[in-house]
């Protein structure tokens, strides 16, 4: 069974204090890991789509990267805008196209 | 990317009532999906939707509790029917073109 597993739950930072996220997959085939970024009472917001195994991507103050077993999403010297539930999905390949999602990481960055 | 909107935003709901959701695409998209986000909780799928076909549910959802309409290539809706307050989510449809998978802003659904 297609399984998305993310750590930690809640994460707690400093202001310019760097650090990662964690993401791991059991799927039948990658198609994609998606990672996602949700504000309170929003919809998810799209942040980068990985492929293949050593890919990296980058956005401002986040880099993902991905392995055949896990994704990281690391922020640098994140500010407290960056506060917000980060969510990881993989994509199978499959006919169904769906995302599968994990619990998500809640992120908070205090001044 | 495609932009999604949705609507009710949000609405509370007498128990036994039902309601459906809106979700306007401003491109042609093959494939919708209807998502459910439980409080505190993570988004699971109810259902995709392609235009001219029906609906494909997956595990635990089923058509006469959630039917959806998928009528043209930019437009579907999603009903929660005979609602209980365990039906109290966030409701959310989604679309995905060339690796990008946009969310609308969801519908805060409360069934009191």
């Amino acid at each position: 069974e297609d399984q998305v597993t993310q750590s930690p739950e809640a994460l707690r930072l400093q202001e310019g204090e760097s650090s990662s996220l964690n993401c791991s997959y059991t799927v039948s085939g990658l198609r994609g890991l998606f990672w996602y970024r949700q504000d309170p009472g929003k919809g998810p917001e799209f942040l980068f789509t990985l492929y293949s195994a050593g890919e990296e991507k980058e956005k401002e103050r986040l880099k993902a990267t991905l392995t055949k077993k896990e994704s990281f999403l690391h922020i640098t010297a994140p500010k407290p805008e960056d506060s917000a539930t980060y969510l990881c999905a993989v994509q199978a390949m499959d006919s169904s196209y769906k995302l599968i999602f994990g619990s998500g990481t809640r992120l908070l960055v205090r001044p | 990317s495609a932009v999604i909107s949705q609507k009710p935003s949000r609405d509370i709901c007498q128990r036994g009532t039902s309601l459906t959701i809106q979700c306007q695409v401003d491109s042609q998209v093959t494939m919708m999906f209807w998502y459910r986000q439980q409080p505190g909780q993570s988004l699971t799928l109810i259902a995709t939707a392609n235009q001219g076909s029906e609906a494909t549910y997956e595990s635990g959802f089923v058509i006469d509790k959630f039917p959806i309409s998928r009528p043209n290539l930019t437009f579907s809706t999603l009903t929660v029917s005979n609602m209980s307050p365990e039906d109290s989510s966030i409701y959310l449809c989604s679309v995905g073109q060339g690796g990008d998978y946009t969310f609308g802003s969801g519908t805060r659904l409360t069934v009191v």
